[in-house]
């Protein structure tokens, strides 16, 4: 069974930093992009950034280049977002998905809260 | 940049009724591109569609998806009570997109 295990959200001022973690389970992590994509609240989904199985690629949606950062780490089956010079527009819940091209398996997601 | 611009944004249906669920590009693209997602209230989404008409795994036959190039169609052939909730269609690509949502709301 496949699953996603998102980790490491919490309240933090703007201008600062988190990291988030997605454990996954199930399938074999090292063969597959994945993606992160966000929902603020009330409102839609974003989709913020992806990585190749061997990350050797990436790509970001323009709001957040510059200030996060997709990596992982294939021998703990982990993927990561980090989140540098935080605004109050990045607060949302953060989902970590598996990128089949389409976004077949989600994680139940993180809460960020940028706030003073 | 593609821009999908989903109708309506709200449908009000009943239980039984037929829901037909709107997604336009702002440019053409590939119909393997394209992808619809489930959304209930305090859950992650679900895939329903991918490749614009292919079900995902687990996904019953009342949901069926069509179109191609900037037109595309989501149609739930009779709503369960199940499937009142929020529809998002999707852009896959190097650059991923999402529709800003379609809701079905019980009348």
């Amino acid at each position: 069974e496949v699953q996603l295990v998102e980790s490491g959200g919490g309240l933090v001022q703007p201008g600062g930093s988190l990291r988030l973690s997605c454990t996954a389970s199930g399938f074999d992590f090292k063969n597959y992009w994945m993606t992160w994509v966000r929902q603020a609240p009330g409102k839609g989904l974003e989709w913020v950034a992806n990585i190749k199985g061997d990350e050797s690629a990436e790509s970001y949606v323009d709001s957040v280049k510059g200030r996060f950062t997709i990596s992982r780490d294939n021998a703990k089956n982990s993927l990561y977002l980090q989140m540098n010079t935080l605004r109050v527009e990045d607060t949302a819940i953060y989902y970590c998905a598996r990128d089949n091209s389409q976004f077949d398996y989600w994680g139940q997601g993180t809460l960020v809260t940028v706030s003073s | 940049e593609t821009v999908l611009t989903q109708s309506p944004g709200t449908l009000s249906l009943s239980p039984g009724e037929r829901a037909t669920l709107s997604c336009r590009a702002s440019e053409s693209f590939s119909s393997s591109y394209l992808a619809w997602y489930q959304q209930k209230p305090g859950q992650a989404p679900r895939l329903l569609i991918y490749a614009a008409s292919s079900r995902a795994t687990g996904i019953p036959d009342r949901f069926s998806g069509s179109g191609s190039g900037t037109d595309f169609t989501l149609t739930i052939s009779r709503l369960e009570t199940e499937d009142f909730a929020v529809y998002y269609c999707q852009r896959n690509g190097v650059i991923k997109a999402f529709g800003q949502g379609t809701k079905v709301e019980i009348k």
